[in-house]
């Protein structure tokens, strides 16, 4: 049985640019839920993705967008770069139903110059 | 809206002694607590979690306490290892709410041999 993987594992962009992460859901898994971490804070959530439809969003901006594939592995973009987005952006998957058991990747470091 | 705290940022303890980590919430609509293990370069991975039906809930060595009046829950690790030296964060979840889980900011634990 295959995690959660997420890449790239560190990526550094300019402010205003764009980025795309990505993460491979674990096998047989059909939700995945993106989270932003900030230094020194906990994980929060940015979106879920159920059956490749976004099923529910935090409080975040319209420039944070994902996308679901059929194999259920999936993207976060987030356009319009900014300093704060600067944190670490982990990916967790789950299966309907048992939401709360999900197992999270090992995140993907963006660092925002 | 920090809604999940976790007001101790590190927490140092002998091997053998018991490790007492906590978290208050304010939210009285959570009703499903979860703690998470998070080592170095690796997702949070799921401990143990708590429904508000009970006041405790007890998994080997781990020990979740939920006192709702206080809004306050509690992760015993009795007896402490070296190995259990991670980042512990709580989160929360409200009924429907499973698609936004809340962090609190986490407490690091060190297990000293």
């Amino acid at each position: 049985e295959t995690g959660v993987t997420q890449s790239p594992t560190h990526l550094i962009k300019t402010r205003g640019q764009q980025v795309t992460l990505r993460c491979s859901s674990q096998s047989g898994h059909n939700t995945v839920s993106w989270y932003q971490q900030a230094l020194g804070q906990g994980p929060q959530f940015i979106f879920q993705y159920y059956r490749e439809e976004e099923n529910g969003r935090g409080n975040f901006p319209p420039r944070f967008s994902g996308l679901q594939f059929p194999n259920y592995s999936s993207e976060l973009n987030v356009n319009a770069l900014e300093l704060d987005d600067s944190a670490l952006y982990l990916c967790a998957s789950s299966l309907s139903g048992t939401i709360y058991e999900q197992y999270f990747g090992p995140g993907t470091r963006l660092t925002v110059t | 809206d920090q809604q999940v705290k976790q007001n101790s940022p590190s927490l140092s303890v002998q091997e053998g002694r018991i490790s007492i980590l906590n978290c208050d919430y304010t939210n009285s609509m959570f009703d499903y607590f979860l703690w998470y293990k998070k080592y170095p370069a690796e997702g949070p991975t799921f401990l143990i979690s708590i429904s508000s039906i009970k006041d405790k809930n007890e998994d080997g060595r781990f020990t979740v306490f939920l006192n709702k009046s206080a809004k306050h829950l509690s992760l015993h690790i009795v007896p402490s290892q070296p190995g259990d030296s991670a980042v512990y964060f709580c989160a929360a979840s409200a009924p429907g709410g499973w698609d936004d889980m809340r962090f609190g900011a986490g407490t690091r634990l060190t297990v000293k041999p």
